[in-house]
Parts: structure tokens; sequence; C-alpha cells
């Protein structure tokens, strides 16, 4: 069964600590996407990946990293610097850049 | 002004009826155009696409692409409450297959179809 797993589904931190995402594909694809959603809005590209051991910055990078040290991994690091981290986190993929992209069902990260 | 640009709403219909979805886009490189829905606190699936101007259908959907007027819509016929979700329209900057080309979505807007 081919598809994207994040983990945990909901994930609850104290403020000032560390926290890392855990994005999973085995759909053999190349490029990989973090996106942040707030309620009510659209998808802010965080990080993107489209190449192992290659990721850029994407329109809100500041407080996040990532490692793409393999093909089917794709982790998001949410830091203490982040200022404001509640929010509804997305992973996706997709074959090549610009292509058709695939979501996981996303982890909800809840920090007070 | 945004490059992608969807209303929305709520959009609010009674079961049965055809919904018109729609965006707007300012750049003219996009050539490709995608639809996805998300229902609430899940990853948005893919729903269609379609490369060129005209209509596609695919069920009960159809995506329309008017490329002189930068402007898509995605037409629900015979609309059911499992419909309600929000429909984000997506489209790549460069066409396919170039390094650095990323997907730029919509804001999405919210469908929501009443019994």
């Amino acid at each position: 069964d081919g598809g994207i797993t994040q983990s945990p589904k909901y994930l609850f931190r104290k403020e000032g600590q560390n926290v890392t995402l855990s994005c999973e594909q085995n759909l053999n694809h190349d490029a990989m996407y973090w996106y942040r959603q707030d309620p009510g809005q659209g998808l802010r590209l965080i990080y993107y990946s489209q190449i192992v051991n290659d990721f850029q910055k994407g329109d809100i990078a500041e407080g996040y990293s990532v490692s793409r040290e393999k093909k089917e991994s794709f982790p998001l690091t949410v830091t203490s610097a982040q200022k404001n981290p509640t929010a509804f986190y997305l992973c996706a993929s997709s074959i090549t850049p610009g292509g058709e992209q695939y979501f996981g069902p996303g982890t909800r990260l809840t920090v007070t | 002004q945004k490059e992608v640009e969807q209303d929305p709403g709520p959009l609010s219909v009674p079961e049965g009826a055809i919904v018109s979805l729609n965006c707007t886009y300012s750049n003219s490189a996009f050539q490709y155009f995608m639809w996805y829905r998300q229902y609430s606190r899940k990853g948005p699936e893919l729903l269609m696409y379609t490369y060129s101007s005209g209509n596609k259908e695919d069920g009960r959907f159809t995506a329309q692409v008017d490329k002189s007027s930068k402007y898509i819509s995605l037409f629900i016929r015979d609309s059911q409450p499992s419909d309600s979700a929000t429909y984000l329209c997506a489209m790549p900057s460069r066409g396919f297959d170039n390094a650095g080309n990323m997907l730029t979505f919509g804001g999405g807007t919210r469908l929501m179809v009443k019994p």
C-alpha cells in the first residue's frame, strides 16, 4: 500500500521545547514538501527537498529545520525559535518538482 | 496581489445543486491546473488536473480552464453532503519537471452541502 505517513496525528509540547514531526513516503518520489496550515487559511510552504541531501527554504522557514538523508524520509523540526508553532502541519511528495503533490494525513501540533 | 485567488466562502448549497468553484490567477506561465479537496482535519487529496483550456469531466466533477481570462473553475453536479469540504486550486509556475518548480495554491473555498 503506497502512500505518505505522518506521525503522530496529535502532538502536544511545552513552549521552549524542540519537536520533530515525522514524514515517510513509499511512493519513490524525488520531491518532498512541508506546509503549515492555520485555521481558515491556505497552505504555506516551510521547506522543500527535490533530491536526497538537498533542501530549500520555503516562504516561512524561520524557526524550522529539516533533513533529507533518505529518499523516503523528510522530518521537520519545530524549534523553540518558532514564535507561533501551534498549527496543522502537512507533508507532501511529488514524482518531480511541479508535479502533482500527494499529501499525508497531517500532524496537529499544540504548544502551550 | 496574490498569484492565485479563491473566494474563501463558505459557500452553502442544498443537496442536488450544481456548485461552481473558481480561481483566478495572475501568472500567464501557469499551464497546468489541479484541484484538491480537503476534508476537515485531513490532508488534501488530488481531485482533478488539466493541462489545457477547455473542459475535463470525471463523474460529477468538471474542470474548466480559460487561459485567456486566467480563470479556472470546478463544477460539481448533483452535489452531496459528502462533498462538503474545502476545495483548493493549484498550479505549477514552470510547467513540468523543472528544478525549483513549485505548486502555487489558492487559499481554498469552503463548501457546505446541506441535506
